[in-house]
């Protein structure tokens, strides 16, 4: 199985930019996607393909990679984006998920 | 506007069965893949099993291969997940999501809880 490293939290400040991370075990070459999920709600598609913005996303949310090293970007981190955010790889079976990473608001 | 709807969750016992249902709507159920993805309380995201638009592609995480069953009916917009001798740690909240395209999950239901326990 492939397995996605994700760091457990980072704590960012109001305008600032995010960055968040995700490192696959091998290469997915560019079947990474990313999910927000707010407390007590469902995930949301935010990016697919690595890179590709999802309909109706905002366009301060970004990523970028491929291989195995993945990166996620947030700017400007506004308060509304308090989640905590999930890769997730479609390249091989069986479908994989990052273990998530809390945003926080300094 | 999309909607997704759990429903058939509840307590069991364990080495019991459950029937999950998901109804669709909104969109062309039948044109879309299906999946259903857990979440044990506090913890991340994990895939369970997948199904595609026709039922032609079927897939299972390890961990519920030979005890859970995915199938769908598209006359019917229903995604259904059939869990048999379930264990404790199948106790999650279980949500269904579709997938146009690629394997990722572009919509979601609001999930079904599902508690398996004495």
């Amino acid at each position: 199985d492939i397995v996605l490293t994700q760091s457990p939290a980072l704590a960012v400040s109001l305008g600032q930019r995010a960055t968040i991370s995700c490192r696959a075990s091998e290469s997915v070459r560019s079947s990474m996607h990313w999910y927000q999920q707010k407390s007590g709600q469902q995930p949301k598609l935010l990016i697919y393909g690595a890179s590709n913005l999802a309909s109706g996303v905002p366009a301060r949310f970004s990523g970028s990679g491929s291989g195995t090293d993945f990166t996620f970007t947030i700017d400007p981190v506004e308060a509304d984006d308090i989640a905590t955010y999930y890769c997730q790889q479609s390249r091989n079976d069986p479908l994989t998920f990052g273990s998530g990473t809390k945003l926080e608001i300094k | 506007e999309v909607q997704l709807v759990e429903s058939g969750g509840g307590l069991v016992q364990p080495g019991r069965s459950l029937k999950l249902s998901c109804l669709a709507s909104g969109f062309t159920f039948s044109n879309y893949g299906m999946n259903w993805i857990r979440q044990a309380p506090g913890k991340g995201l994990e895939w369970v099993a997948s199904i595609s638009s026709s039922s032609s592609y079927i897939y299972y995480a390890d961990t519920v291969k030979g005890r859970f069953t995915i199938s769908r009916d598209n006359a019917k917009n229903t995604l259904y997940l059939q869990m048999t001798s379930l264990r404790s740690e199948d106790t999650a909240l279980y949500y269904c999501a579709s997938n146009y395209g690629g394997y990722y999950f572009d919509y979601w239901g609001q999930g079904v809880m599902v508690t398996v326990s004495s």
